[in-house]
C-alpha cells in the first residue's frame, strides 16, 4: 500500500523564520512528488518533483527530492503570515491506466506576527 | 488562470438520499479525478476517469458511487444512497494528459453533510 508521511504535523513560527517541512514516501511505480498549499478550500499546486537533487524554487519557497532515500523537503524562508496554511505532500504513482495521488496528513503551519 | 469549478459549495442531504456533485474541469484537460477529505483526515483518492470511462478506482468507490461526463464540460460524482460516513469534502481535479508531467489541479470542493 502506498504511504506518505509528513512531519511535523504542526508548526508555529514567527514571521521572518525559516521552516523546513518533511515528506517521506513509499509508493509503487513512482512518477512524481507534489507539494500543495491548502488554505480554506482547494489544494493549490506549489511544486512537482520528478528528479533527484534538482531544487525547484518559487520566490521564498523551494523544494528538493531524494529518490534514493525516498523523501522530499519544502523550505520556506522569511515566513509571512500569509504562509499560514496546511502544506500537503502527495506522491503520484501509476496504476493500471492513470495516475493517482496519495496524500500525507499535511503539516499545519502557523506564522505569528 | 483557468481553474476547476465545483458546485454546489455545500450540500446538505438526508441519509439515504441520492446526491450529485458537479465539476467543470479545465477545458483542455483530459483526465479527471475525484478525491474526498473527511474532516481531520487525509485527502483520499476515489476515482480517475479518461475517455469516458473509469481508469482506476479505490476501495472507497463502491457500488454506491458512480461518475459520468454527461456533456463536453461537466464531470459528476453521484452517490446513490448516502450514508452518514459519506460526510466529507469532495474535491474534483483534472490534469492535461497522462505523460505530460503536468500536475493535477483541484477545485474548491463541495462540502457534503449527511443528516
Amino acid at each position: 500500500e502506498d504511504k506518505v508521511v509528513q512531519s511535523p504535523l504542526s508548526l508555529v513560527v514567527h514571521e521572518g523564520d525559516t521552516v523546513t517541512l518533511n515528506c517521506s514516501y513509499e509508493v509503487t511505480n513512482f512518477r512524481s512528488l507534489l507539494w500543495y498549499k491548502q488554505e480554506k478550500k482547494a489544494p493549490t499546486f506549489l511544486f512537482m518533483l520528478t528528479s533527484s537533487g534538482i531544487e525547484k524554487k518559487s520566490g521564498r519557497l523551494s523544494s528538493i527530492l531524494d529518490k534514493k532515500e525516498l523523501f522530499s523537503i519544502l523550505n520556506i524562508t522569511a515566513t509571512q503570515t500569509g504562509d499560514s496554511a496546511i502544506y500537503l505532500c502527495a506522491v503520484e504513482g501509476s496504476g493500471a491506466g492513470s495516475y493517482q495521488l496519495t496524500f500525507g496528513k499535511g503539516t499545519k503551519l502557523s506564522v505569528i506576527p | 488562470e483557468p481553474e476547476v469549478t465545483q458546485t454546489p459549495s455545500h450540500q446538505v442531504t438526508q441519509m439515504g438520499q441520492e446526491v450529485i456533485l458537479r465539476c467543470v474541469p479545465i477545458s483542455n484537460h483530459l483526465y479527471f479525478y475525484w478525491y474526498r477529505q473527511i474532516l481531520g483526515q487525509k485527502v483520499e483518492f476515489l476515482v480517475s476517469f479518461y475517455n469516458n470511462e473509469i481508469s482506476e478506482k479505490s476501495e472507497i468507490f463502491d457500488d454506491q458511487f458512480s461518475v459520468e461526463r454527461p456533456d463536453g464540460s461537466n464531470f459528476t460524482l453521484k452517490i446513490r444512497s448516502t450514508k452518514l460516513e459519506d460526510s466529507a469534502m469532495y474535491f474534483c481535479a483534472s490534469s492535461e494528459f497522462l505523460y505530460s508531467n503536468q500536475p493535477q489541479h483541484f477545485g474548491d470542493g463541495t462540502r457534503l453533510s449527511i443528516l
